[in-house]
């Protein structure tokens, strides 16, 4: 079965660079999230989307934005990186929170990991 | 303090045993609860939901305590690959998980 698929899969950037990751969802999934995992840490929620329209914010940085596109793929721009930025990246995709899905499980992708040199 | 709890562990478990743990939750207004399989700086990967019920897949069995607000993973005939951290999640009205911060287990031969 398709998986939730993104990219990079490692990315290395240096103070004050930017960068994109994405994130293409489960086919039919209507719904993506971000969650960042630095080490030793659990994932945090940073931003969620359901049909292209923001849905929740968690703690993401100003410096940080994200869209979800017609395709429902997302990406997760990030700028002015700082040596904290360095983490695991996660996407999340699954069936529209918005019709009350609440109980749909979320599946994740196999994350990008940013280091920031 | 975090909103969900979970004892680090780690549980060491020899193999064939039975381990079983907790996962605590302050938000009494949560609607659904999960249980994660994620391995070394790997992704968190859904082993299964959380049903009022209990519910059962193969050798691992949830249960929910809404009253008391925790959920309960339990391992039977742990296998050498069921080494893992179990992260449990919850979410609120909107979807967005809450973690834990996992549940090292370690079976050994």
């Amino acid at each position: 079965a398709a998986g939730v698929i993104q990219s990079p899969r490692h990315l290395i950037k240096e103070k004050r660079e930017t960068a994109t990751l994405k994130c293409y969802p489960i086919p039919r999934h209507d719904t993506v999230y971000w969650y960042q995992q630095g080490p030793g840490q659990d994932p945090q929620f940073l931003i969620s989307f359901y049909e292209k329209m923001q849905s929740d914010k968690g703690s993401i940085p100003d410096r940080f934005s994200a869209q979800q596109f017609s395709d429902y793929h997302s990406e997760l721009n990030m700028s002015s990186l700082e040596l904290g930025d360095s983490a695991l990246y996660f996407c999340a995709s699954s069936l529209g929170q918005g019709r009350g899905y609440s109980n749909q499980p979320q599946h994740f992708g196999d994350g990008t990991r940013l280091s920031i040199l | 303090r975090k909103e969900v709890e979970q004892d680090p562990g780690p549980f060491n478990v020899p193999e064939g045993a039975t381990v079983a743990f907790n996962c605590t939750y302050s938000n009494s207004a949560s609607q659904s609860f999960f249980w994660y399989r994620q391995d070394c700086r790997k992704e968190p990967k859904l082993l299964m939901s959380v049903y009022s019920s209990g519910n059962e897949d193969g050798r691992f069995t949830a249960q929910l305590n809404r009253a008391s607000q925790y959920i309960s993973l339990l391992i039977r005939d742990s296998k050498l690959s069921d080494s893992a951290t179990y992260l449990c999640a919850v979410t609120p009205r909107w979807g967005k998980l809450q973690f834990g911060a996992g549940t090292q287990v370690v079976v050994t031969p």
